[in-house]
């Protein structure tokens, strides 16, 4: 059975940094692309950052740029998150995520789904 | 990274069939076939339903079914139940971004 299990989620002042992790279990983990998703409160799912099989490829939304980080030991089965000069607009469930599909445009491919969520770990930035 | 567009709530009665939307552009719903939609729950973590427009996977009911016109793709609930009130999301590859867009979510109420 796959298993995401999501950690280091807690409450951080404006400017401050966290690091979330995600154990994942049941699947060859090397073999997949990864992502983090967040849902504010009350608020619809954004894709935040996802990574490559083998960590050679990132991509971030426009608004963590600069200030996320995405990584993964594939030796340990595991997804991070590292978030730097956290803002009051960072606040959110954060979900980890198991990518499929691939779809390519003339220019550029990407996975296409998440086929297996976590349930999500609560970043709260405030003051 | 716009987000594809969902009307806000959806409803029907017990038995009945309901058609959520989800209206993007040609650079993403109407450009590919690579539509997913995820339930989910309040409390819970979303859920995987549909994916390529109409695909389901394994252990997912057949009451769900996806597809797609134009800039436009549906999914239809048939058969309502109590447990299909959620929240519903869809999201489709973009050739504008390597990280494929959501919609703004759909929230389904069973009379």
């Amino acid at each position: 059975e796959v298993q995401l299990v999501e950690s280091g989620g807690g409450w951080v002042q404006p400017g401050g940094s966290l690091r979330l992790s995600c154990e994942a279990s049941g699947f060859n983990f090397r073999i997949y692309w990864m992502r983090w998703v967040r849902q504010a409160p009350g608020k619809g799912l954004e894709s935040v950052a996802t990574i490559h099989k083998d960590g050679s490829e990132k991509y971030y939304v426009d608004s963590v740029k600069g200030r996320f980080t995405i990584s993964r030991d594939n030796a340990w089965n595991s997804l991070y998150l590292e978030m730097d000069s956290l803002r009051a607009e960072d606040t959110a469930m954060y979900y980890c995520a198991r990518d499929q599909g691939w779809g390519c445009s003339a220019t550029s491919c990407s996975t296409t789904r998440s086929d297996n969520w976590g349930q999500g770990t609560l970043v709260t930035v405030s003051s | 990274q716009s987000a594809l567009t969902q009307p806000a709530s959806v409803s029907g009665s017990p038995g009945q069939s309901i058609a959520i939307s989800c209206t993007g552009t040609s650079s993403d719903v109407g450009g590919y076939n690579y539509v997913s939609w995820y339930q989910q729950h309040p409390g819970e973590a979303p859920k995987f339903i549909i994916y390529d427009v109409s695909s389901r996977p394994s252990g997912v009911s057949d009451r769900f079914s996806g597809s797609k016109s134009g800039n436009t793709a549906t999914l239809t609930i048939s058969g309502l139940q109590a447990e299909d009130e959620a929240d519903y999301y869809c999201s489709s590859y973009t050739s504008r971004s390597a990280l494929y867009v959501f919609g703004t979510g759909t929230k389904v109420t069973v009379l």
